[in-house]
Formats: structure tokens, sequence, C-alpha cells
């Protein structure tokens, strides 16, 4: 079975610009959360969506924004990049009924921001 | 609100050598405790996790992490370790609800460098 997949796997924009980042879950499972990893620090959460709802949200900036569509794929959107948004984003999926935090994550996303 | 510190950012150990990895957390209600492993250009994978069922956990690899309450850890370790277990090492709680229970806080993380 395909593990979680993101794309695109790597990407640089400058300051002020928008990006979206896509990630397609594993096969059945329906919750998609979203991480963001600076280099040298552990992941951050940002959001969590399940059944296209979201149901969490970290402390981020309504810069931040997701959404997830029928086929429980995700999309990251990123409005006016800053340089501070330069990391590695992480997509993770889970099925409902497993324990909490068993999360499968991709490989993830990395933005460099000019 | 929940937080967790991983004492030792790089943690060096012969191949054979047991593996300590230490985590202490803070948490206001009972906690549900997480090690996950990133090797380098990947994704991270769950290795093993505390929830309440038992103090001792067994993961995946030969790991296992025993929940000390009274001490508030949750130490990652493994009897032997192999060259294939230099990765980086995150530790995570989570109050089981936030997010659907999928709302993790990790630590900083410790980079496990094994010799020969």
């Amino acid at each position: 079975d395909a593990g979680v997949t993101q794309s695109p796997t790597h990407l640089i924009k400058t300051r002020g610009q928008h990006v979206t980042l896509r990630c397609s879950p594993i096969s059945g499972h329906k919750s998609v959360s979203w991480y963001q990893q600076v280099l040298g620090q552990g992941p951050q959460f940002i959001f969590q969506y399940y059944e296209k709802e979201e149901r969490g949200r970290g402390n981020f900036p309504d810069r931040f924004s997701a959404r997830q569509f029928p086929n429980y794929s995700s999309e990251l959107n990123v409005n006016a990049l800053l340089l501070g948004d330069s990391a590695l984003y992480l997509c993770a999926s889970s099925r409902r009924e497993m324990g909490p935090g068993e999360l499968f994550f991709g490989e993830g996303s990395r933005l460099t921001v000019l | 609100a929940q937080s967790v510190t991983q004492l030792g950012s790089h943690v060096s150990v012969s191949e054979g050598a047991l593996v300590l990895l230490r985590c202490n957390y803070s948490s206001s209600v009972p906690p549900y405790l997480f090690w996950y492993v990133q090797y380098p250009n990947q994704g991270l994978q769950l290795l093993l996790k505390y929830t309440s069922a038992a103090t001792l956990v067994k993961g995946i690899n030969g790991f296992e992490a025993e929940f000390k309450k009274s001490e508030t850890s949750f130490h990652l370790t493994k009897p032997s370790a192999h060259m294939s277990d230099a990765a980086e090492y995150f530790c995570a709680v989570s109050d089981g609800l936030t997010g659907g229970g999928n709302k993790l806080t990790f630590g900083t993380g410790t980079q496990l460098k094994v010799e020969l």
C-alpha cells in the first residue's frame, strides 16, 4: 500500500508569495494533520482535519489555511510568505479509530523562502 | 498546556552498547506519550506509544520505554545499538482530545550516532 504522499518535495518562493502544498493520505485514512518542522526543532502542529472539517488548529497566524477534499486529500496554503516560513512541512494521516497520536507521516515538502 | 523536554540533543554510542534517550513531560491531564524516529530525508515513524495500559511499552526494532509518573519521564532504551539505529528521535505528548488526539507536542529531538 502506498504511504502518505506529499507534493512538491522541494520548492523555493520569495517573500510575499503564496504557496500550496498537497497531501494524499493512506487509503482508508480519513484524518489528515499538518505539521511545520523548522531546522533543528521538533514538528509543530498546524491543523487537523477529519471528514473534511477542521478539528484542531495550532498557534499559527491566519496566513495559514487548509482544507480537506471528499477523497480525504488535503491542501495547506500559506499566504504572504515570510522568511521564517522556511521549513519542512509534514503531512500525517490516521484512521479515526486508531489510538491518539498514531500518525503516519509523509516525507514532507521542504519550503525555502528567499 | 503540555510539553516534553528531551535531554541531550546529540547522543553517541558504540555498536552493541545500551541506548538511552531521555524524555521528561509536563501535562495537566493524564498524557499519551510517544516516541517517533526520523531517518534522513524521511518523515517520522512511530516507534512506540504509552496510553496508560502498561507502564513498560515495547515498540519496533527492539526499542522500549517506561512511563514513570513520579519522575514525569518516558525514557527510550534499547539494549544493543545497531548501526541502522542512527537517526533523530522525537518524544511527543498528546492530551488525547485536541485535534482528535492528533495534536502532538514534540520535543526538540535527539540525534543518535552509532559508532563502530
